[in-house]
């Protein structure tokens, strides 16, 4: 299994600011996705990480909102732009197993508040 | 895109009884149903999953099905114990999409003592 790093844990942020939200892993994984799960909710997938190219967004989520980067196959960064209250969340990174295994593996999600 | 749907959102059973949640989903080509618990506070984890080849599997108290024409798969839990109250999410993806999950919107499990 692979262990996944979040940073920051949470974090209290004002309305229109933006910030960034980064995920390490200690393999190199060919799949890393994003999620957001609102309170309460499910979780909902934001985009794929690819390695070397644009992110691939799923539907509502466009990139000049969540840019995200993943420089290799161990890191990748979301950013949530402009933010509203709206975007109180947690954002969790997750990779998937590797060698067609399916599982997700989850970091410990980033809890974001804004003001 | 892939829809998957899930009830009860919320059940609630005395501690031995069972628990069985269901899930639909939209997409054919989905092939690989995981089914993800996700205590308080915590990261979601996978306790079981199933192929689209398969139509059951048993792991101890937790069995899931699939019934792959009606696109239906259900999570079973016999002997429920407090320790198994949590959230519980299905989901679906397809192993040549690169395993892109779709999740269920939930099922918020009380297990009674």
């Amino acid at each position: 299994s692979a262990v996944i790093s979040q940073k920051p844990s949470r974090d209290i942020c004002q309305r229109g600011t933006s910030l960034t939200i980064q995920c390490q892993v200690d393999s190199q994984v060919t799949m890393m996705f994003w999620y957001r799960q609102q309170p309460g909710q499910s979780l909902t997938l934001i985009a794929t990480a690819n390695q070397g190219s644009e992110a691939t967004y799923e539907s509502g989520f466009v990139i000049d909102k969540f840019p995200i980067s993943r420089p290799n196959l161990t890191f990748s960064t979301l950013t949530v732009s402009n933010m509203s209250p709206e975007d109180s969340s947690i954002y969790l990174c997750s990779v998937g197993g590797g060698a067609g295994a399916g599982e997700l593996f989850f970091g410990e999600g980033s809890r974001l508040t804004v003001l | 895109g892939e829809n998957v749907e899930q009830h009860p959102s919320t059940l609630s059973v005395q501690e031995g009884d069972s628990a069985v949640i269901k899930c639909t989903y939209s997409d054919s080509a989905s092939n690989y149903f995981p089914w993800y618990k996700q205590e308080l506070g915590k990261r979601p984890q996978l306790i079981i999953d199933i192929r689209s080849n398969v139509g059951e599997k048993k792991d101890q108290r937790i069995a899931v099905t699939l019934n792959k024409t009606a696109k239906h798969f259900s999570l079973h839990i016999t002997e429920t114990q407090p320790e198994d109250s949590a959230v519980y999410f299905c989901a679906a993806s397809i192993s040549t999409g690169g395993f892109k999950t779709i999740f269920g919107a939930g099922t918020r499990l009380f297990v009674k003592a």
